[in-house]
């Protein structure tokens, strides 16, 4: 079964400080994983896209990273704003098919002054 | 608005009534997806419109919910005789022709039966 696992649930970081987000998965056969930011009562915005040949992708202060051999992926964000607090979800497409998405349960992220 | 708009932003409904939900994807996007969000959970693909073809309905939990696209364009989402367990939010995305995957979403509309 195609399982898509994000770790921590939760957290909270002062402003400033940087973070790391997890993500596990059992996805085959793999196509791609992006990485969406969610704010509450927003829909998700794509914030990276990585196949399998890329194994770093940064948008602005967010990297993202893939090993597809360990199937896992992380998202890093440096000097946190207040405006990172939002929930990040990684999703993993089977075959480049929206209809083969596998959604994590996301991770909550808040960031305090 | 550019983006994909959707409405109503919220909706509470009694349990056994029926509900539409509209999706207006950006102009041009052939492919439309519907998802749902529960509390809590990940998303859970419901529906997938892509052109002219037949539309994906694999996601769809049961017969109560259908969807319909028309013209390329508009969609609504269906839910006859709401239960509580419906209640969540839905999500409408689209992409353009040359990307299978949801590229932008819309806010949702957050369904609550009671």
């Amino acid at each position: 079964k195609n399982q898509v696992e994000q770790s921590p649930q939760s957290l909270i970081i002062l402003e400033g400080k940087n973070c790391t987000l997890q993500c596990n998965y059992t996805v085959s056969p793999f196509s791609n994983l992006r990485w969406y930011k969610q704010d509450t009562g927003r829909g998700p915005v794509s914030l990276t896209i990585m196949t399998f040949s890329e194994n770093t992708k940064s948008n602005g202060r967010y990297t993202a990273t893939l090993d597809a051999d360990t199937k896992q992926s992380s998202l890093h964000i440096t000097a946190s704003q207040l405006s990172d607090s939002a929930s990040y979800i990684c999703v993993v497409s089977a075959n480049n098919a929206g209809n083969m998405l596998t959604f994590g349960g996301g991770t909550r992220l808040m960031v305090k002054p | 608005g550019a983006g994909v708009s959707q409405s109503p932003s919220n909706k509470v409904t009694e349990k056994g009534k029926d509900v539409e939900l509209r999706c207006d994807p950006i102009s041009g996007h052939t492919a439309l997806y519907w998802y749902r969000q529960s509390l809590g959970q990940g998303l859970e693909f419901l529906i997938y419109f892509q052109g002219n073809s037949a539309p994906d309905k694999s996601g769809l939990p049961s017969d109560r919910f259908s969807a319909e696209r028309t013209g390329g364009s508009v969609s609504t989402l269906t839910i006859q005789r709401t239960q509580q367990e419906d209640s969540a939010v839905y999500l409408c995305a689209s992409s353009p022709y040359y990307s299978n995957q949801p590229q932008h979403f819309g806010d949702g509309t957050r369904l609550s039966i009671l």
